[in-house]
């Protein structure tokens, strides 16, 4: 079965320090991993899109680095600021299904 | 990136009610759209796949009578809630793609129904 697990579920950090949010996944069969962003009570805001082929991917503070191997994704955050604080999800794409797994998501709270 | 735009963001229907939420491609052709559901503090739960012109594939556990799912052109989708009732009320959001592996997923901004 197919299942993308996120570690920690809620995270709260002081404005400026560097954090890690993690993302493991069943299977190593993926075609990319998404990193997306989510503001209570609205959409998604996609992040950072890594191919299979590729080990990480970097936009502005973000880094985020798959390794498919042992199924694992991080999400680095450098120098966090309070708008920062939202719900951080990972979500899989399978060879031969179009559609995304969602992990359920890593609550981020950075105290000003 | 490409634009999916979603309508309405937000609304209230009464017990018993239809709601037509609609998925919009603004500059790709997107021939496959997912419909996804989230309850409060869960992660995003694929409900249904729709390839245009065919019919939509359900996931386990999702009533396709109860979920109507059209998408009769590149450019658009549409999820109908039938006679909605409380516990369909949820947050609903739609991402579209080319239906190539490899290629991103677009997402709307989602839809907050409430049923009363």
């Amino acid at each position: 079965k197919q299942e993308v697990t996120q570690i920690p579920a809620a995270l709260s950090v002081p404005e400026g320090e560097n954090l890690v949010l993690n993302c493991s996944f069943t299977d190593s069969a993926i075609y990319n991993l998404q990193w997306f962003r989510q503001d209570p009570g609205k959409g998604l805001t996609s992040l950072l899109l890594i191919q299979s082929s590729q080990r990480e991917q970097t936009s502005g503070r973000l880094n985020a680095s798959l390794d498919k191997s042992s199924g694992r994704s991080t999400l680095y955050i450098a120098a966090s600021q309070p708008g920062d604080s939202a719900t951080y999800l990972c979500a899989v794409g399978w060879a031969g299904a179009n559609n995304l797994f969602f992990g359920t998501g890593t609550r981020l709270t950075v105290i000003p | 990136g490409a634009v999916v735009s979603q309508h309405p963001s937000r609304v209230i229907c009464k017990s018993g009610t239809s709601v037509k939420i609609e998925c919009r491609s603004l500059d790709f052709q997107a021939t496959t759209m997912f419909w996804y559901r989230q309850f409060p503090k869960q992660s995003l739960m694929l409900m249904a796949t729709s390839n245009e012109g065919s019919k939509a594939t359900y996931e386990q556990g999702v009533e396709k009578d109860k979920f109507l799912i059209n998408h009769a052109s590149l450019t658009l989708s549409t999820l109908t809630v039938t006679s909605a009732h409380p516990e369909d009320s949820s947050f609903y959001i739609c991402s579209a793609s080319q239906g190539v592996e490899d290629t991103e997923a677009f997402f709307g901004q989602g839809t907050r129904l409430t049923v009363v």
